[in-house]
């Protein structure tokens, strides 16, 4: 089944900086991969995906990359602000007997200090 | 998290005992998830349904049993609670199998001592 591996576990940076997160998987025939942001006591909540078909996506100050031959993606935060602070997920589709679910990463903590 | 609630939010019980935690939408949403989050774990996918008193297993389903007798309700229960399972639990809905992404409850605590 689909393995997702994400780095790093913590990340600290200071407000305006960019922060780059990096997540790979083994399942070639995964084709959908979003990225969530979950805040202290909330559950997590889609920022942005992408597709197998796309090889970058960017909404405002957050991209995503894609590079399905290395079986890599990205997510880049530009000009890091201190509400970005949370913990961030990456996800890759898998599949199992009946069908297919969201397999996760074990997580990002990012803290942007001011 | 509009849409999803999970009942309770927190819980606190003993070993040994059977727990029931229970996810509500109101997205008329086909697909329905519960994961466990557990620190240096993240998030791990334990029972899914893909429609009414259609599941399958997830890769962490031992000592876990769901069930979805109306498309708005996944009900996950703990036959026999051990205080592995303590953690915090999560309900997740997607309108299709992965077209829209899933959208999260708000989680349920659940200590077992």
């Amino acid at each position: 089944g689909e393995n997702v591996e994400q780095h790093p576990s913590t990340l600290s940076v200071q407000e305006g900086d960019s922060a780059v997160i990096k997540c790979t998987y083994s399942d070639s025939a995964s084709n959908y991969f979003p990225w969530y942001k979950q805040e202290l006591g909330k559950g997590p909540q889609l920022i942005i995906d992408i597709r197998s078909n796309v090889g970058e996506k960017k909404d405002q100050r957050i991209a995503v990359t894609l590079n399905k031959t290395a079986k890599h993606f990205s997510l880049h935060i530009t000009e890091t602000q201190p509400e970005d602070s949370a913990v961030y997920f990456c996800a890759a589709s898998g599949t199992n007997q009946a069908g297919t679910a969201l397999i996760f990463g074990k997580g990002t903590t990012l803290s942007v200090s001011s | 998290d509009a849409g999803i609630t999970q009942s309770p939010r927190h819980k606190v019980t003993e070993t040994g005992t059977p727990v029931t935690l229970r996810c509500h939408q109101t997205e008329n949403h086909r697909y329905m998830y519960w994961y466990r989050q557990d620190p240096g774990h993240g998030l791990r996918l334990i029972h899914y349904s893909y429609g009414v008193k259609d599941t399958d297993k997830g890769e962490v389903s031992d000592g876990y049993s769901v069930s979805r007798s109306k498309t708005e309700d996944f009900l996950l229960t703990l036959e026999s609670a051990t205080s592995s399972q303590t953690s915090v639990y999560f309900c997740a809905t997607a309108q299709g199998q992965l077209s829209y992404g899933y959208t999260f409850g708000s989680g349920t605590r659940l200590t077992v001592v």
